[in-house]
């Protein structure tokens, strides 16, 4: 089956650093990839979706400069999270979507950022 | 904009026996997807079933099963024979079939965590 991995699955950095997030799909291409954010035993909260060449189209109220999204490639989607404070501390999740028209989404492992 | 309800934020299970997790949407697309999908303590996601709108057939994936209301917006899943590896949190999903920048989108429900007493 389609894997999805994220990298790294946990990280502490401290308020005002940046911290980046990787996600790659191992096995498939995705022209499309999704970030979300989850808090503790609450729903996905879709932030961004990342096209593969193109400008990511952030959900309302998510900041743009504040968490850059950069999709390089089919198999690559990068998340920064910029001059980090504590509330940024979550757990982000990525989806990577396939390209072979079926339009399949597969999610990776997860991230869970704390920051200090 | 299309919205998904999970009214049950808790439920619970004994062993082999059988429950049903409740969902309905709100949409006004006639061609879309729905799905059903686990989250366990490790928080990975795992698609447990997904059903298109246009097929009246409900899904069915070995112990899992969904009763798809199209006319009603409902689509609840059941899961027989439950197992201790059922306990997570579970949530209902909806993604458009239409095209555009956003296809693909999934909107969650709230999620419920279902426990499976032994």
């Amino acid at each position: 089956g389609a894997v999805v991995s994220q990298h790294p699955s946990r990280v502490i950095c401290k308020s005002g650093t940046s911290v980046k997030i990787e996600c790659r799909s191992l096995d498939f291409q995705a022209t499309t990839m999704f970030w979300y954010r989850q808090f503790p035993k609450k729903s996905l909260m879709l932030m961004a979706t990342s096209n593969e060449g193109s400008k990511a189209t952030y959900e309302q109220g998510v900041e743009k400069d504040k968490f850059l999204i950069n999709h390089a490639s089919l198999t690559l989607s990068t998340l920064t999270v910029t001059s980090a404070h504590p509330e940024d501390s979550s757990f982000y999740i990525c989806s990577a979507q396939t390209a072979d028209g079926t339009y399949e989404q597969y999610f990776g492992p997860g991230t869970r950022l704390t920051v200090t | 904009a299309q919205t998904v309800t999970q009214s049950q934020p808790e439920m619970s299970v004994q062993e082999a026996e059988t429950v049903t997790l409740s969902c309905t949407y709100d949409t006004s697309e006639s061609d879309y997807y729905l799905f059903w999908y686990k989250q366990p303590p490790s928080r990975q996601m795992i698609l447990v079933i997904r059903q298109e709108a246009y097929k009246q057939q409900n899904a069915t994936e070995n112990r899992f099963s969904v009763n798809f209301q199209k006319a009603a917006k409902s689509f609840s899943l059941k899961i027989s024979d439950s197992q201790l590896g059922d306990a997570a949190m579970y949530f209902c999903a909806y993604r458009s079939a239409a095209g555009g920048t956003s296809y693909g989108k999934l909107t969650f429900g709230q999620g419920t965590i279902l426990t499976v007493h032994p």
